[in-house]
């Protein structure tokens, strides 16, 4: 079956840096995303990797293994408005969004 | 116009009654998506739309039945719901099917009642 596993919930300080891991089992690979979406509101696009490595996109850098079925997002300068959910989708072969349950990002001043 | 719109906000129904959710965009996409998201889960992909034909139906109950009355609008008609349907239901756009970013509109807070 297809598998997107990432924690659950994690917490961090305002200005520290977060990694968030996700780790996957899919039938093929187009790409991995990773949305971000505060609660009561619809996911907005953070990222997309389809290639190894890291890709930065100001506070935040997104990095993928495809050997490893790992990708993580980094979270740099936090700030409270980053307090949401993070999650992590992978296109399949079918170029089907494999979607993980989320990781909810609580950030303490 | 770079956004997704979603009418209405909120709608509470019962399970005999028959309502429409409308979405719209005007960023000239031709994929749009229909998704279904309960509280802390992610969407689930029920509806997609290219060039305004149904491309992918996800096994939904006939219950649901979407429309695409032209490029820039998509219906969701709702009839029979049964309360386990209640959920956040989230419209999302992209230029073509296969292109990398979805945009999201701010969803419909469904109830059945």
């Amino acid at each position: 079956g297809q598998n997107i596993d990432q924690p659950t919930e994690m917490t961090a300080t305002e200005g520290a840096i977060v990694q968030i891991n996700c780790t996957y089992q899919t039938s093929g690979f187009n790409g991995l995303f990773w949305y971000q979406q505060h609660a009561g509101e619809a996911p907005t696009f953070l990222s997309y990797n389809v290639l190894d490595g890291l890709e930065e996109k100001g506070r935040f850098s997104s990095f993928l293994s495809r050997s490893k079925g790992y990708s993580y997002l980094l979270l740099k300068e936090l700030q409270m408005k980053d307090s949401a959910s993070y999650l992590c989708a992978v296109r399949d072969s079918n170029y089907q969004l494999i979607w993980g349950a989320g990781t909810k990002l609580i950030i303490k001043p | 116009d770079t956004e997704v719109t979603q009418t209405p906000k909120h709608l509470v129904m019962g399970m005999t009654n028959k309502k429409s959710l409308k979405c719209e965009q005007h960023m000239g996409h031709r994929a749009m998506y229909w998704y279904k998201q309960k509280a802390k889960k992610p969407p689930e992909l029920m509806f997609v739309y290219s060039y305004e034909k149904l491309s992918i139906n996800e096994s939904v109950p006939s219950r649901f039945s979407p429309e695409c009355p032209n490029s820039s609008l998509l219906n969701l008609h709702l009839h029979a719901l049964q309360p386990e349907d209640s959920a956040l239901y989230l419209c999302a756009s992209s230029p073509r099917e296969l292109t990398n970013e979805q945009f999201f509109g701010p969803g419909t807070r469904l109830t059945v009642l």
